[in-house]
């Protein structure tokens, strides 16, 4: 069956400080991946998705970057983070086919 | 951008009864999916139904669609206490991405 791993579950990080972010996927080949942002009572902000190895495509511009280095690995970025950066991070990923998403549990990030 | 909108977005029930939330959307879409998210976890996906069907069920939830109307609704039955947690809608219109809506904050009381 397939999974997915997210971490850490939480993180408390100062502005200005960089951020790493690793999700991974285990039991599916060559699935899309997509990194989402929850703000407080909002819903979900779709920040990158990706198709492929090294494929990242960005729906918001913003101060943070992904990276796909292996097939079922994907890394949210950042090299300074802003208070703004501050949320809940959701890794997902679901087939080739674009259906139903299976999410990670999340990571909740406070910059301060 | 957000395509779905739920409504309400919040919604207090005691134990028992039906919970009924919608959704709306706005442009063609080719399915619509439902999600439930307990507090400060991931979403869990519950159930999907394509543009051409009208009607799907699974367990206590019922599922409606009406692409005329760009609508959906979500029916929980008997609700319990473990139902409580925040449901959204999510619209699939191209290959690789769903649109999330803001979702609606259930509350089942015991």
């Amino acid at each position: 069956s397939q999974t997915i791993h997210q971490w850490p579950a939480t993180l408390v990080q100062p502005v200005g400080s960089p951020l790493s972010l690793e999700c991974t996927v285990e039991g599916t080949s060559n699935p899309n991946l997509y990194w989402y942002r929850q703000a407080a009572g909002r819903g979900l902000q779709l920040l990158f998705y990706s198709v492929g190895i090294g494929q990242i495509s960005s729906e918001v511009p913003q101060n943070l970057s992904a990276s796909r280095p292996q097939d079922r690995q994907f890394i949210l970025s950042s090299k300074k983070l802003l208070l703004s950066d501050s949320g809940f991070y959701l890794c997902a990923w679901s087939s080739q086919e674009g259906t139903e998403a299976f999410f990670g549990q999340g990571t909740r990030l406070t910059v301060v | 951008s957000q395509q779905g909108e739920e409504d309400p977005q919040a919604l207090s029930i005691q134990e028992g009864e039906n919970a009924t939330m919608n959704c709306s959307y706005k442009t063609s879409i080719n399915n619509l999916q439902w999600y439930r998210q307990n507090s400060g976890r991931g979403l869990v996906h519950l159930i999907l139904i394509r543009s051409n069907e009208r009607e799907k069920h699974s367990g206590r939830l019922r599922v409606t669609l009406d692409t005329s109307k760009k609508s959906s609704s979500l029916l929980i039955t008997a609700s319990r206490a473990a139902d409580t947690a925040s449901y959204f809608c999510a619209t699939g219109a191209g290959s690789y991405q769903l649109t999330f809506g803001k979702g609606t904050k259930l509350s089942v009381i015991p």
